[in-house]
């Protein structure tokens, strides 16, 4: 299974709303990630996992809150979003060591529109 | 700041060979990607470049210049199913960090 699956694929809610994106991945990677796209523009990297431990937040505001819940599954959850938040969230998962190659695996995303 | 820099956008033909450039910062570089996305898909990855060189797969191959900071994608016999934007990528030190270019949005015309 070489597959980052995640749910939903579409998301609408309001500034109000409390949801969460779901991430799951079977290939025994131990690196999980968040990632934020605006339409044309590169991914942007929010949070990484690691060995299910949080080690690199850049900076994200408090209403996005991540979770890894054990080594195959990762959440995000949202409270109190902005319209400005709406975007592709991508999940992406590698081996947690170095070495070489060691290329991320995305799933098709998360499209989140905060009305 | 870790500037990564590609154009915007580019166009060519099917059958056409075609390059798409990369330069970045090279403090701190531990190695570059390169992936291809299609409009409300997933990245996928290409090709990775660690050492100074040539890498090939196929139509794509993808080069490496450790002291110049400049990486570049080579695209042979363009399908039109190339047609997507291509991101290039670049690990620094500490090996979890991917930091993305600004991606160039290739369109392949018949």
């Amino acid at each position: 299974d070489t597959e980052v699956t995640q749910t939903p694929k579409h998301l609408v809610m309001g500034m109000t709303n409390k949801k969460s994106l779901k991430c799951e991945q079977h290939m025994g990677h131990r690196a999980m990630y968040w990632y934020k796209q605006k339409a044309k523009k590169p991914p942007e990297l929010m949070f990484v996992y690691s060995y299910e431990k949080l080690s690199i937040n850049e900076s994200v505001p408090s209403r996005f809150s991540p979770e890894c819940p054990n080594s195959s599954l990762l959440n995000l959850h949202l409270h109190a979003l902005q319209p400005e938040d709406s975007a592709l969230y991508l999940c992406a998962s590698n081996q947690a060591s170095g070495g070489i190659g060691n290329e991320q695996f995305f799933g098709p995303g998360t499209r989140l529109t905060v009305l | 700041g870790q500037n990564i820099d590609q154009p915007t956008e580019m166009t060519a033909t099917e059958g056409a060979i075609v390059q798409i450039n990369c330069t970045y910062q090279t403090s701190g570089f531990n190695g570059l990607f390169w992936y291809q996305q299609h409009a409300g898909e997933a990245p996928t990855f290409l090709s990775y470049n660690v050492l100074d060189g040539l890498e090939e797969k196929g139509r794509f191959s993808s080069f490496l210049s450790r002291s110049k900071g400049y990486s570049y994608l080579l695209l042979k016999e363009l399908q039109m199913k190339d047609s997507a934007s291509y991101l290039c990528a670049v690990r620094y030190t500490g090996f979890q960090k991917l930091v993305f270019g600004t991606g160039t949005r290739l369109l392949v015309s018949p």
